[in-house]
């Protein structure tokens, strides 16, 4: 059974960094084809992808926000491990992870998501 | 790319068929993917790549399309189906969601 769950601080200060970590089970980020997004999703609105890390250590950002996120990898503890730097209110938001099994392929399991307040 | 859903909002009766439209502003082939987000959850699939079904997705989810013009079809809507409904691209990074169609049923 495949499972992600979102873990971190539910508020954090603006110019703060935020960290947060995506711990999974029931599949190999080591396998080949697998990656794990981040998607965040404001309060009442649309989703925004942030980044991707690959099986590869490829890793990948939205370049509006490229400057401020860094994405990485801990295989052997199955967890994928955002941050955010120089928070503000504006990235008050449910922050996903989310499964792919190859790249350009559909996200067929997401966590749970955590609400990240900015205040 | 800019994905844009029609329409934004809907109420509909139950065992109605709806259909959702997503226009991709360039060709992105057949990488788009459909998602339902019942509230207070997350999302989850239901057609990837335009048309492919999903394992454990009722049958009544189907989409088509190709290029830039998509559609999500739901036949006989079920009182569970009120959700909001996205579209989501991977022909390319950054990878981009649908502005989203909220199903308000009657």
């Amino acid at each position: 059974q495949v499972t992600l769950r979102e873990s971190g601080p539910a508020l954090v200060k603006p110019t703060q960094t935020l960290t947060l970590i995506c711990t999974f089970s029931g599949f190999s980020l080591s396998t080949r084809g697998m990656c794990i997004s981040w998607i965040r999703q404001p309060p009442g609105k649309a989703l925004e992808w942030l980044a991707r890390i690959d099986w590869d250590d490829d890793k990948f950002y939205s370049a509006s926000l490229k400057t401020r996120l860094t994405i990485s990898k801990d295989t052997s503890k199955n967890q994928v491990v955002l941050t955010m730097t120089n928070m503000d209110p504006v990235d008050t938001a449910t922050y996903y992870c989310a499964r792919i099994q190859s790249v350009g392929d559909a996200f067929d399991n997401w966590g749970q998501g955590t609400l990240v307040t900015v205040s | 790319i800019v994905l844009t859903q029609s329409p934004d909002f809907q109420s509909v009766t139950p065992k109605e068929k709806v259909t959702i439209t997503c226009r991709a502003s360039q060709s992105i082939s057949r990488s788009l993917h459909w998602y339902r987000q019942k509230p207070d959850q997350s999302p989850e699939l239901l057609i990837k790549y335009a048309s492919q079904s999903i394992s454990g997705v009722p049958s009544r989810f189907s989409g088509s399309g190709s290029g830039t013009d998509f559609t999500l079809t739901i036949n006989s809507l079920e009182a569970e189906d009120a959700a909001v409904y996205f579209c989501h691209q991977t022909n390319g990074l950054p990878e981009t969601f649908g502005q989203g169609t909220k199903l308000e049923i009657k």
